[in-house]
């Protein structure tokens, strides 16, 4: 599955670094995602991109930064973070646009980051 | 807000025996979709249900949706150690198009 590409797919940064999740889609889709998993919780969703406009930000804070240069690639600029922001991030992809339905989603494989 | 709810969390099951885990939205669903994360990898889409009490299967996998469209499960028949993983149901939201997805339940399968 190479729909949804997300690098680097492991990342460990201090809290004083600055570093970038890049995802890339190759589904022609409108919709990009950014979600967090931590261990033993739900699928949180931080931002919703349609046609390359933000479209939701779940009250995320400030250190993480999202970029939607184009309906192909999304990044998530990364500044700051504490040891609590540990987790995978994932991003996904969808069909529609904002205020269709909820099309299926395809998720890339995550970036297993670590703030130490 | 809109609230996905899945049970249970954990499901420990000897290989052969059968799996089942549900899902309940507080709101009434246009459709609902069921996504399998395998230990260590990322959601994948599995199936959208979109009528109300529609059955679909997949194999050894049954998926119903509920006649309420609130609620939905899915059945695993004599389960096998490729069954492990996280099991997702997802419901839209009523913003953006954008889903909910439940918390998961986590089956693990001894050989």
């Amino acid at each position: 599955e190479t729909g949804v590409t997300q690098t680097p797919r492991h990342l460990v940064m201090g809290m004083t670094n600055k570093k970038s999740l890049k995802c890339e889609q190759h589904l022609g889709h409108n919709a990009m995602y950014w979600y967090k998993q931590s261990a033993k919780k739900p699928l949180e969703l931080m931002f919703v991109y349609s046609l390359e406009e933000r479209v939701e930000n779940n009250s995320v804070p400030s250190r993480f930064s999202p970029e939607c240069p184009n309906s192909s690639h999304l990044f998530l600029h990364l500044h700051t973070l504490q040891p609590e922001d540990s987790a995978l991030y994932l991003c996904a992809s969808s069909q529609g646009v904002a205020g269709g339905s909820a099309d299926t989603q395809y998720f890339g494989p995550g970036t297993r980051l670590t703030v130490l | 807000g809109q609230q996905v709810m899945q049970i249970p969390q954990y499901q420990h099951v000897q290989e052969g025996e059968d799996f089942t885990t549900y899902c309940n939205s507080s709101t009434t669903l246009s459709n609902i979709q069921w996504y399998k994360q395998r230990p260590g990898g990322h959601p994948v889409f599995l199936i959208q249900l979109v009528k109300s009490g529609e059955v679909k299967k997949q194999k050894r996998l049954t998926f119903q949706f509920g006649e309420a469209k609130k609620n939905s499960s899915l059945h695993i028949t004599a389960t096998q150690t490729t069954d492990v993983g996280t099991y997702f149901c997802a419901g839209p939201s009523t913003s953006y198009g954008k889903l909910t997805f439940g918390q998961g339940t986590i089956l693990t399968v001894h050989p």
